[in-house]
């Protein structure tokens, strides 16, 4: 069964310094990883996807992860924080079934706030 | 274009009553899927829709149903609501369902429902 660990529930940075949101997945099969941005009173907003491609996915934002299978994670990165950046951030892991069917799991949740 | 359509966007009801919530998907787009986000918890799977039928049902009581009307849109219905059912409601809509490998999950707004 797939399952998604976040670890930190809050984490907190100056503005200018690197963001690292971190993510460690449980999959039986090779897994298809997303990161999801929420801001306040909102939906849900994809902000990179890990399909089997390449291991360093760039999304929106500057924000960019590294799949490592060796060590099961896909950590969120972006070298410099943004004001802007401040909002709960989720990582997922897809569960595909048969055809026309799918879903996510998500993590816990992480929520990233950014000093001045 | 018009994003993913959710109403209404908040609504408070009493224990034991039940509640509608619907969702409009993106033109051209024929799954749905429903996710409950409790509070400070990241969203769970509650239903897929797809060309009418469901696909998926997630580990949630009878008391939860849902359904999908020819033009696509969908009803998620919950019956005899406990506090434990305040949260947001999530619908997301894809092209086919199965775009899990590309992400293609479009997250409306949400549904702010409150318990009681």
């Amino acid at each position: 069964a797939q399952s998604v660990t976040q670890l930190g529930s809050h984490v907190s940075v100056s503005e200018g310094a690197l963001v690292l949101l971190r993510c460690n997945y449980s999959s039986s099969v090779p897994p298809y990883l997303f990161w999801y941005v929420q801001y306040p009173n909102q939906g849900l907003q994809l902000l990179l996807k890990y399909t089997s491609a390449a291991t360093l996915v760039k999304g929106i934002n500057g924000f960019e992860a590294e799949f490592k299978k060796s060590e099961t994670s896909f950590h969120l990165t972006k070298p410099s924080a943004h004001m802007r950046d401040a909002a709960e951030y989720f990582c997922a892991v897809s569960v595909h079934g048969s055809s026309n069917t799918g879903k996510l799991i998500f993590g816990q949740g992480t929520t990233l706030q950014v000093k001045p | 274009d018009a994003g993913v359509t959710q109403s209404p966007t908040h609504l408070i009801k009493t224990r034991g009553q039940q509640v509608t919530l619907r969702c409009s998907p993106i033109s051209g787009h024929k799954s749905v899927s429903w996710y409950q986000q409790v509070l400070g918890q990241g969203p769970q799977f509650i239903f897929q829709y797809y060309e009418k039928e469901e696909r998926g049902r997630g580990n949630f009581p009878d008391r939860f149903s849902a359904r999908q009307f020819p033009n696509y849109s969908s009803e998620l219905n919950v019956n005899a609501l406990l506090l434990g059912d305040s949260a947001l409601y999530l619908c997301a809509s894809s092209l086919e369902g199965r775009e899990w490998s590309a992400g293609g999950y479009t997250f409306g707004s949400g549904t702010r429902l409150t318990v009681v």
